[in-house]
């Protein structure tokens, strides 16, 4: 089943702040967020492990709630190089050792404008 | 450099016709994916395979076929059978070793436009 993601589409001016909001109904072993451009292939972000992780790399950073099968990636201070889609993809402990799927969300459109 | 690459990045196809859609990757990964992309919907995945000569299918396989002959190559054919086949394809990678941890490296994905 498809992780939820919230907001489906979010538009800051540059230098504001965002977070985008991943939740599951299965347990989660990992968490993994991207971006895509339009047009492009995704790229990625992080990874974020059950233990109840939390990342971060220059202005992007992310947590992850294993309790509550939930992850929030935060941008802050945005720039215009941040505007895509974000999506979250989720690996469920039911998928099994070995099985490497990830089930993505629908995606957080964010658009950032001067 | 090492990536993966997807050709063509834009194809034509008109109803009925089975297409082929070329996924190479020169990062000596095992794992390899397929996924669909339609606006709105995000990436759902239509087949994966862990290992030379040896796939799985994914959430939305009907209609599609692949096969694993080479490690570095992962061709999908939309057949007729897929109802419809226009949609953004992207092919992806992972080293298959660590599961939980194993980044997704994806190809500049080709665009299928079913006339």
């Amino acid at each position: 089943q498809q992780p939820v993601q919230s907001p489906q589409a979010v538009i800051l001016r540059e230098g504001e702040d965002a977070v985008i909001n991943c939740s599951s109904s299965k347990a989660l072993y990992s968490v993994h967020w991207y971006r895509q451009k339009h047009g492009e292939a995704p790229i990625f972000l992080m990874i974020l492990l059950k233990g109840g992780e939390q990342k971060g790399h220059d202005k992007i950073s992310a947590s992850f709630n294993e309790k509550k099968q939930q992850s929030s990636l935060y941008l802050t201070a945005s720039q215009l190089s941040y505007s895509g889609t974000y999506f979250c993809g989720t690996e469920s402990t039911d998928s099994g050792a070995g099985s490497y799927q990830l089930t993505f969300g629908k995606g957080t459109k964010l658009s950032v404008i001067p | 450099d090492g990536g993966i690459t997807q050709s063509p990045k834009y194809l034509f196809r008109k109803e009925g016709q089975n297409v082929t859609l070329s996924c190479e990757q020169n990062l000596n990964h095992d794992a390899m994916y397929w996924y669909r992309q339609d606006p709105g919907q995000g990436l759902r995945l239509i087949y994966y395979s862990q290992i030379v000569n040896d796939f799985q299918k994914g959430d939305i396989a009907e209609g599609y076929s692949v096969s694993r002959e080479k490690k570095e190559s992962f061709p999908l054919t939309v057949t007729s059978a897929q109802k419809n086949p226009t949609a953004f394809y992207l092919c992806a990678s992972s080293t298959g070793l660590a599961w939980g941890t194993d980044t997704q490296y994806f190809g500049p994905g080709t665009r299928l436009t079913v006339l």
